[in-house]
């Protein structure tokens, strides 16, 4: 089977960074999504990684290593509009993506 | 671009009724679409993939029977959660990509909240 572990809860201060951890367990690994998700509303599509190392995009920043099975989101200069749930995803194979349960993170004042 | 809408975004209904919730690609022909069920603070549950013109691959657990998925058209599929029961509450969110869309990226719906009492 596949599955991916993530922390269910993350707390972070406005203006500071955090990372958001993702490991996972999957058959014919070929890449690692993230998506932002706000309360009542649609997942939507935030970065991909394939290769090992870093990927940038603005304030959000995607990290993936293959032989550790691990990857992380990154984002800086947190805003109170990012609290919101984060959820990975690892593509494998022919079968659609498998979701974790997904990070809920706060940011606070 | 890759707009997704679902209607209704939200229904009640009695024990035993069926429910018909739409999923439509506003501005791309979706060739594949996926229903998931999502539980509070929980994680997106795959139900099913469908292919337009074919049937709907379903999920392990998943009863087939018990939601019907058509996928009649390359802008919109429906799901229909037959003799709906108190436990079929949930928030039921499709998502879409069409074929130049990479596989590791969905458009998702806004969701459905299906309340059965």
């Amino acid at each position: 089977g596949q599955s991916l572990e993530q922390p269910s809860e993350v707390t972070a201060v406005e203006g500071a960074i955090v990372q958001i951890n993702c490991t996972y367990q999957t058959s014919g690994f070929y890449g690692l999504s993230w998506y932002q998700q706000h309360d009542g509303g649609a997942p939507t599509f935030l970065s991909y990684n394939a290769l090992d190392g870093l990927e940038e995009t603005g304030r959000f920043s995607s990290f993936l290593s293959r032989s550790d099975s691990y990857g992380y989101l990154l984002l800086q200069e947190l805003q109170m509009k990012d609290s919101a749930s984060y959820f990975c995803a690892a593509l494998s194979g022919n079968t659609p993506l498998v979701f974790g349960k997904g990070t809920r993170l706060s940011v606070i004042a | 671009g890759a707009v997704v809408s679902q209607h209704p975004s939200w229904v009640i209904c009695k024990s035993g009724t069926s429910v018909k919730i739409e999923c439509r690609s506003l501005d791309f022909q979706a060739t594949t679409m996926f229903w998931y069920r999502q539980f509070p603070k929980q994680s997106l549950m795959l139900m099913a993939t469908s292919n337009e013109g074919s049937k709907a691959t379903y999920e392990q657990g998943v009863e087939k029977d018990k939601f019907l998925i058509n996928h009649a058209s390359l802008t919109l599929s429906t799901l229909t959660v037959t003799s709906a029961h108190p436990e079929d509450s949930s928030f039921y969110i499709c998502s879409a990509r069409d074929r130049g869309t990479p596989a590791y990226e969905q458009y998702f719906g806004p969701g459905t909240r299906l309340t059965v009492t």
